[in-house]
């Protein structure tokens, strides 16, 4: 079975904060991405990566970033938290077509 | 742009009752198409897709799709639910984009099944 990794499910953290959500797959696949996830707005893409060192915009990237060093990691940066980016963010990689999600981290920001 | 439309956001059906949750896309090509489902506090898993072929899809759980081109729907139905099936359900269409095939989620649909 596919499995995805994520590194906490939850996660408090302070305004200005720099926080780091890795995700990690075991299958080897290409593509991997990151979602945030909110009541009312289903899941929203963040960024996503189809190879190692290399890397997308998705739908809201603004006050993130992104870094793949290995095929197997992908890790999402939040630079200088803040309160609305408290949200359930998904990690998920992909074969054909079809994404392999990770259990997501519940992230607060105080 | 992309779109899909899941028009209910909240659906109860009793125990053993038969359960349709819509899914509607705006896309410029026939899509990839996708439903997913998330109980409280996990990840997502997949229930069934459709790429071509059979518009009858079948997926796990008992759960069927039929995707239909002329209504750009593609509603998820099961003949008979089970209390384990509360949970949320997603419905996605994938995108191309660069090298990567994006995922466009509708925002969902919040399942609750009475005993």
């Amino acid at each position: 079975d596919v499995k995805v990794t994520q590194s906490s499910r939850y996660l408090v953290k302070r305004t200005g904060e720099k926080v780091f959500l890795e995700c990690v797959q075991d299958m080897d696949h290409e593509n991997m991405f990151w979602y945030r996830q909110d009541p009312g707005l289903g899941l929203r893409l963040i960024y996503f990566s189809y190879d190692v060192k290399m890397k997308e915009k998705g739908d809201i990237p603004e006050g993130y970033s992104v870094s793949r060093e290995k095929k197997e990691r992908f890790s999402l940066i939040l630079e200088s938290a803040s309160t609305n980016q408290t949200s359930m963010y998904l990690c998920a990689s992909s074969l054909n077509n079809e994404q392999f999600f990770g259990p997501g981290t519940r992230l607060t920001v105080l | 742009a992309q779109s899909v439309t899941q028009p209910d956001i909240h659906i109860t059906v009793s125990e053993g009752a038969s359960l349709e949750l819509r899914c509607n896309y705006s896309y410029g090509a026939t899509p990839y198409l996708f439903w997913y489902v998330q109980s409280p506090g996990q990840g997502l898993q997949l229930l069934l897709k459709y790429f071509s072929g059979d518009t009858l899809v079948q997926g796990i759980k008992g759960f069927e799709a039929e995707f239909k081109r002329s209504q750009s729907s593609f509603n998820l139905r099961k003949p008979s639910v089970h209390w384990s099936d509360a949970a949320e359900y997603f419905c996605a269409v994938v995108l191309l984009s660069g090298s990567a095939r994006q995922l466009t989620f509708g925002s969902g649909t919040q399942l609750t099944v009475l005993p």
